[in-house]
């Protein structure tokens, strides 16, 4: 498999602005994950798709941040309105359905530095 | 709730020296267990899991870890460290939800390796 892929890796914007990441899971991967990584924490849970269906949603994920997941393939986070605080490693993560046990693959992330 | 504790932060050790990362978690039912490396600008890269079976698991570049569920641990080991393991390490317990597995990661431990 050619792994999961996220774009673009760095994103510098100023406050207020709003951004867009982009994640291609695994191919046969029909589950997808989002992550957030602030700098020495482990990733914390965001959001997650099963297909199309966006079936959980973190408190963490406020109103400022949507995701989607059309057609079951490719998956977008956007923030809006941004804030210092969005500062972090957003990741993405797929993995096969049927069962907790099977292990989510991750992307490199999309750094995001709010100015 | 589940949740992940890694007590120490950072581990130095001697190029050579045998390895043990502590992982203890806590999670209602039997947990999908998970040890993930993370290299500086980098993904996440799957070790090595756990959800039933041999209570002793292997993984990928010579690590193992072991599940004692009396103790409700999941350390990672290797007998000899080279110097490309300095990297993060995170432990990870998954838990079903909506019909996918949220993972929970502990606050990671930071290898060094000395030559």
């Amino acid at each position: 498999d050619t792994g999961v892929s996220q774009n673009p890796r760095h994103k510098i914007t100023k406050r207020g602005q709003n951004v867009t990441f982009r994640c291609d899971p695994i191919s046969e991967h029909n589950r997808l994950y989002w992550y957030r990584q602030t700098l020495g924490q482990g990733p914390e849970f965001l959001t997650y798709f099963q297909n199309e269906a966006q079936l959980e949603k973190s408190r963490l994920l406020s109103d400022r941040f949507s995701a989607e997941r059309p057609k079951g393939s490719f998956s977008t986070l956007e923030i809006q309105r941004t804030e210092q605080g969005d500062s972090a490693m957003y990741l993405c993560a797929s993995s096969r359905g049927s069962g907790g046990h099977q292990p989510q693959h991750f992307g490199d992330g999309t750094r995001l530095s709010i100015l | 709730a589940q949740s992940v504790t890694q007590p120490d932060i950072h581990i130095t050790v001697s190029e050579g020296a045998s390895l043990e990362l502590r992982c203890n978690y806590s999670y209602g039912a039997t947990p999908y267990l998970f040890w993930y490396v993370q290299s500086p600008g980098q993904g996440l890269q799957l070790l090595l899991k756990y959800f039933s079976g041999d209570t002793l698991v292997q993984g990928i570049k010579g690590f193992e870890a072991e599940f004692k569920r009396s103790q409700s641990s999941f350390n990672l080991r290797k007998p000899s460290v080279h110097w490309s393991d300095a990297a993060e390490y995170f432990c990870a317990v998954g838990g079903l939800t909506g019909g996918g597995n949220k993972l929970t990661f502990g606050t990671g431990t930071q290898l060094k390796v000395e030559l």
